[in-house]
């Protein structure tokens, strides 16, 4: 079946323009999770959804990161005024409940350049 | 927070090799582990998942061990090939289990 996709896949912005990236998580799937992967480093956790539930957004950087999921399934995270060290590579997952002995299933990212 | 973390950052192995890429962690009240592949341009893959109350699990090709006495994390590769060429992250939950912590990751490299 279909897996997580995201769109675009290479995005290239000048400092302080907005810039929206999607999700499309798999079909069913109730919960959905924001990475983001600096080159040579780590995932690090932006945001989570789960089914109807209050996001928790404690990974997110600053205030000029937001993240919506409207009607349970696409998500967009939106990066306002940004900035050179926002460059990188935006991934989502999502799984079918969320929890911790869940697997996450990872769309291809989304490669973030600010000039 | 919590930190997973790898013993080497680059592994080279020659093909048909077994390979052996180690994980650290620090949450001794972990009870689920998960090996992702990363292909150079791509999301992270998974590959296979423990739970603690294993020690071992068996997949195609890859073996995972778990030692929970010393809060470390193997995957081993069987008869290594050059598609198996990627970064190796290992991954545990937060305790709330919002998120999963991954390390820096492991670089392996198979020559032909």
């Amino acid at each position: 079946g279909a897996g997580v996709s995201q769109s675009p896949s290479n995005k290239v912005t000048e400092k302080g323009k907005d810039v929206e990236l999607r999700c499309d998580p798999i079909s069913g799937h109730t919960a959905l999770y924001w990475y983001r992967q600096s080159l040579g480093q780590g995932l690090e956790f932006l945001i989570y959804f789960q089914g109807n539930s209050a996001p928790d957004k404690s990974g997110l950087p600053s205030d000029r990161f937001s993240a919506e999921r409207t009607g349970g399934s696409v998500s967009t995270l939106t990066i306002q005024r940004t900035q050179q060290e926002d460059s990188a590579v935006y991934l989502c997952a999502s799984s079918l409940m969320g929890g911790s002995w869940e697997t996450q299933y990872f769309g291809p990212g989304t490669r973030l350049l600010v000039l | 927070g919590e930190s997973v973390g790898l013993h080497l950052p680059t592994l080279s192995v020659q093909e048909g090799d077994n390979s052996i890429i180690n994980c650290a962690y620090s949450n001794s009240a972990s009870d689920y582990f998960i090996w992702y592949k990363q292909e150079s341009g791509k999301g992270p893959q998974f590959i296979i998942d423990i739970r603690s109350n294993m020690d071992k699990r068996q997949g195609q090709r890859v073996t995972v061990l778990l030692n929970k006495t010393v809060k470390h994390l193997s995957l081993q590769i069987a008869a290594t090939q050059p598609g198996d060429s990627a970064v190796y992250f290992c991954a545990e939950p937060s305790n709330t289990g919002n998120q999963f912590y991954f390390g820096t990751g492991t670089s392996l490299t198979v020559i032909p």
